[in-house]
């Protein structure tokens, strides 16, 4: 079955600090991956997706993340916080099946707060 | 154009209660899909629409719990009776293909049950 793991719940950098928030996931055929975010009091918003192709993924707000099959892993970077990135981030992996694409495994998500 | 539509945004009930949830897709996704978060776990799928038949329900927790999306557009959750452990956010998503690549969601309805 497939599975997502976020690592950390809670994740606590300063402002213009590296932000990594960590992704892991299970998955018996080549997986979408996705990011998304919830900001206080608001709904999902997608950050960025990996689905074939580049690697490399750039995402909106300057979050990117890279899709390394090898280690099944595809973690959200950022180069430097800002307070406003504070929010719950989310890494989901998509169905394993063609037509599954909507039904997304999520991880557990990860609380990012941003120190002045 | 318009987003996913939720509504109500929040509601509070009784145990015992029903509500019923409102989702309005983007004009022209075939596909709609139910997700919740209840308090301290992940987001779960609940079930998958293409137009008005039912594709996945294999999420659906328990016969509580019935979705319905007439005429293929708008779709509704509704509870009956709600439980404590019902609390949590109702998020809904419309996608145009079943492939994954575009998933739009809504900004979810918050219920609790008291």
């Amino acid at each position: 079955a497939q599975s997502v793991t976020q690592l950390g719940s809670h994740v606590s950098v300063s402002e213009g600090a590296l932000v990594l928030l960590r992704c892991n996931y299970s998955s018996s055929v080549p997986p979408y991956l996705f990011w998304y975010v919830q900001y206080p009091n608001q709904g999902l918003q997608l950050l960025l997706k990996y689905t074939t192709g580049a690697t490399l993924v750039k995402g909106i707000n300057g979050f990117e993340a890279e899709f390394k099959k090898s280690e099944t892993s595809f973690h959200l970077t950022k180069p430097s916080a800002h307070m406003s990135d504070a929010a719950e981030y989310f890494c989901a992996v998509s169905g394993p099946l063609k037509n599954q694409g909507g039904k997304l495994i999520f991880g557990q998500g990860t609380e990012l707060s941003v120190k002045p | 154009e318009a987003g996913v539509t939720q509504f109500p945004s929040h509601s509070v009930i009784e145990k015992g209660q029903t509500v019923t949830l409102r989702c309005d897709p983007i004009s022209g996704h075939d596909n709609l899909y139910w997700y919740r978060r209840v308090m301290g776990k992940e987001i779960k799928f609940l079930l998958h629409f293409v137009k008005e038949s039912k594709q996945d329900e294999s999420g659906m927790p328990n016969n509580r719990f019935l979705a319905e999306r007439t005429g293929g557009t708008y779709s509704t959750l509704k509870v009956q009776p709600a439980e404590l452990e019902d609390s949590g956010v109702y998020f809904c998503a419309s996608s145009p293909d079943r492939f994954g690549n575009t998933i739009y969601f809504g900004e979810g309805s918050w219920l609790t049950v008291v």
